[in-house]
């Protein structure tokens, strides 16, 4: 089965840029998402079809996708950044969630 | 606004079956797929299937196929996740989202214990 690999945790200074991979076989082949979740909340859509931002999501958040990577980036990160990110794709048509990451603002 | 609204926590014996609802408001239900995502107490996410309201056409993860069936009301805006032969390993939060943008329902608390 497909699978998606990220990075347990990422720390990151208030300010600084922020950035998460997420690695699969052919990954730049299909499109990636990003996810973020807070403590106790429901995951949010930051990113979609690899580098589009939703509706109301700060322009901090962005991404891209190439080879086996994909890559969310949060230019000057806010405390209010810190959360679980969890990015995901499709392979044939299942979704597949990477293994999460904990972007800690220190 | 668009909102997904679950039912509520649910505690069920090993070998049981539960069914989670989800209904949709703020939008047109039959437009967009639900997809189901558990998420086991301090783990990951994890994709379960998808169901297009319009047609009733389904897709589950192998690792579910068999046990999990979702169907949905499309007089109520409600879509149904219904998981079988339930055990420890199934105790999770369950949520429906719409599509891939969103929004999540609140998430449903299943707990399997004997």
């Amino acid at each position: 089965s497909y699978e998606l690999t990220q990075p347990p945790s990422v720390s990151v200074s208030p300010g600084q840029t922020a950035s998460i991979t997420c690695s699969g076989d052919k990954l730049g082949d299909k499109y990636a998402c990003w996810y973020q979740q807070k403590p106790g909340q429901s995951p949010v859509l930051v990113i979609y079809q690899d580098s589009k931002r939703p509706s109301g999501i700060p322009e901090r958040f962005s991404g891209s996708n190439s080879g086996n990577t994909a890559t969310l980036t949060i230019s000057g990160t806010q405390a209010m950044d810190e959360a679980d990110y969890y990015c995901q794709a499709w392979d044939s048509s299942s979704g597949v969630f990477g293994t999460g990451t904990k972007v800690t603002v220190l | 606004q668009v909102q997904l609204v679950q039912s509520g926590a649910e505690v069920k014996k090993p070998g049981a079956s539960v069914k989670v609802s989800c209904k949709a408001s703020g939008y047109t239900f039959t437009s967009y797929d639900i997809n189901w995502v558990r998420q086991a107490t301090g783990q990951g996410l994890e994709w379960m299937g998808w169901m297009n309201p319009n047609s009733g056409n389904t897709g589950y993860a192998q690792k579910f196929q068999g046990r999990v069936t979702m169907t949905r009301n499309t007089s109520i805006s409600t879509a149904y996740m219904e998981l079988s032969s339930l055990r420890s390993e199934d105790t999770a939060v369950y949520y429906c989202a719409r599509g891939i943008v969103g929004p999540w329902g609140q998430g449903t608390l299943v707990t399997v214990s004997s």
